[in-house]
C-alpha cells in the first residue's frame, strides 16, 4: 500500500463551481500534513498546511481526519488560475522527510 | 533573492553516460534534498542534507551519488546514466523547526536518458 494515495482525477469543473477532494495516508504516526500546487511542468509550492482543527485560508479549506487517516482539500468559487495538480504531502516520523502523493488535477473551465 | 537554482534544465544523455546536477540555495536553509519525479507518481526523495556536512539516503538512492559542497549548494551526480533513471528532477530546501517545514523547491532539470 503507497503511504500516500490520492485520486488522480482530472477534476473538470465550471468557473465558480467547488471542488474537493481527499488524500488517504499509510502511517497513523504521521505528524504534519500539508497541500502543495504544481502547475504543469512547474516546481510544486506548499499551498497550504493541514491543522488538526481544520483551517482555511480564502477560498481554500482544510480537513484532517486523523481516526479514518485522511486529509481534504475544498477549494470554493473555482477560478481559472486554480486550474493545477495539487499534492499531498505527509511529514512521517521524521524531521526532514516528506511523503507526496501523485496529485490530483483540477481543471477549471469558463 | 532567487530561492533555489538549478541547472541545467534540460538533458539528454546516452546510457552510460555521468553527469552532475547541480543546486544552489540562497535563503540560508540548512537542509537540502533531492527529488525525482515520475508520471502517475509522487515526487520520491533520492538522497537528502540535513545539514552541511551530512548526507543520508532517502527511499530511491540506487545509481545516484551527492555532494553537499557547502552550506548553499547540493549536487546529485549519475555516474553511469540508465534509462530508467529519465525523470524530472527536483531539488528543494528548507529550515527545519521553522513554521511547517515548508519545503522551496527549484524549477526542475528534465533529464532523459537515451
Amino acid at each position: 500500500r503507497k503511504e500516500v494515495e490520492q485520486d488522480p482525477g482530472p477534476f473538470n469543473v465550471p468557473e465558480g463551481a467547488t471542488v474537493a477532494f481527499n488524500c488517504t495516508y499509510s502511517n497513523s504516526a504521521s505528524q504534519s500534513f500539508f497541500w502543495y500546487r504544481q502547475d504543469c511542468r512547474k516546481e510544486p509550492k506548499l499551498l497550504m498546511s493541514v491543522y488538526s482543527s481544520g483551517n482555511e485560508d480564502g477560498r481554500f479549506t482544510a480537513q484532517l481526519n486523523r481516526a479514518s487517516q485522511y486529509i481534504s482539500l475544498l477549494i470554493r468559487d473555482s477560478k481559472l488560475s486554480d486550474s493545477a495538480t495539487y499534492l499531498c504531502v505527509i511529514l512521517g516520523g521524521s524531521d526532514y522527510k516528506l511523503s507526496f502523493g501523485a496529485g490530483t488535477t483540477v481543471t477549471v473551465r469558463a | 533573492n532567487a530561492g533555489v537554482t538549478q541547472t541545467p534544465k534540460f538533458q539528454v544523455l546516452k546510457t552510460g553516460q555521468s553527469m552532475t546536477l547541480q543546486c544552489a540555495q540562497d535563503m540560508n536553509h540548512n537542509s537540502m534534498y533531492w527529488y525525482r519525479q515520475d508520471p502517475g507518481m509522487g515526487l520520491r526523495l533520492i538522497y537528502y542534507s540535513a545539514s552541511e556536512g551530512t548526507t543520508d539516503k532517502g527511499e530511491v538512492p540506487n545509481g545516484y551519488n551527492v555532494s553537499r559542497l557547502n552550506k548553499r549548494e547540493f549536487s546529485l551526480r549519475l555516474e553511469s546514466a540508465a534509462p530508467s533513471q529519465t525523470s524530472v528532477y527536483f531539488c528543494a530546501s528548507s529550515h527545519p523547526g521553522q513554521g511547517a517545514n515548508e519545503q522551496f523547491f527549484g524549477p526542475g532539470t528534465r533529464l532523459t536518458v537515451l
